[in-house]
């Protein structure tokens, strides 16, 4: 089945600590996301890579780093400048953002709490 | 600054009555739109997208876009209580560099069966 999976489902950070939440995807997109929702608000967009070994700030990139080694992986890692990070993490994948025909698919998210 | 605004809600309709979701957006230039659904506690759901003036059906769907007015809206007929969800209003349009899309907060349905 095509999709995109993230792991984990939950997770768990101590204060003072770097985590980091996996996305892949088998689509055969070259665009990836990573956003940031909180309760009632939208989607915040945190990273993008429209391309390997590519990647752009979004919005709230602060305290937030990625890599795109691979095309079908964007993993993002939440690191201890981040101050507030209990959130929950979502990654979307789409064919390419160089076009306004831009539908971009989500993962299942990630939770994070911060304890 | 591109800005999707979209009442929070809670928009409560019965069952089989249709459900009316609307979006504005500040950027005269956005090109694309689309309406995510999103289950508490699960990840948005691409349920349509429209690129022009008019609209666009899909089963009990129907998306409406109006350019000049800024706004686009989401119809759905014959609710269920399994469309209770919040939807999200996404708008893409171009920016130096690329596209970039800005997402609503998004509006919450409740239908009652």
């Amino acid at each position: 089945d095509g999709g995109i999976t993230q792991s984990p489902k939950y997770l768990f950070r101590k204060e003072g600590q770097n985590v980091t939440l996996s996305c892949e995807q088998n689509l055969n997109h070259d665009a990836m996301y990573w956003y940031r929702q909180d309760p009632g608000q939208g989607l915040r967009l945190i990273y993008y890579s429209q391309i390997v070994n590519d990647f752009q700030k979004g919005d709230i990139a602060e305290g937030y780093s990625v890599s795109r080694e691979k095309k079908e992986s964007f993993p993002l890692t939440v690191t201890s400048a981040q101050k507030n990070p209990t959130a929950f993490y979502l990654c979307a994948s789409s064919i390419g953002s160089g076009s306004l025909y831009n539908e971009q698919f989500f993962g299942p998210g990630t939770r994070l709490t911060v304890l | 600054q591109k800005e999707v605004e979209q009442n929070s809600g809670p928009l409560s309709v019965p069952e089989g009555a249709i459900a009316s979701l609307n979006c504005t957006y500040s950027d005269r230039v956005s090109q694309s739109f689309f309406w995510y659904r999103q289950y508490s506690g699960k990840s948005p759901e691409l349920i349509m997208s429209i690129y022009s003036n008019g609209d666009k059906e899909d089963g009990r769907f129907t998306a409406q876009l109006n350019k000049a007015s800024q706004y686009v809206s989401l119809l759905i007929r014959d609710s269920q209580p399994s469309d209770s969800a919040t939807y999200l209003c996404a708008v893409t349009g171009r920016e130096t560099g690329g596209f970039k899309t800005i997402f609503g907060a998004g509006t919450r349905l409740f239908v009652k069966a």
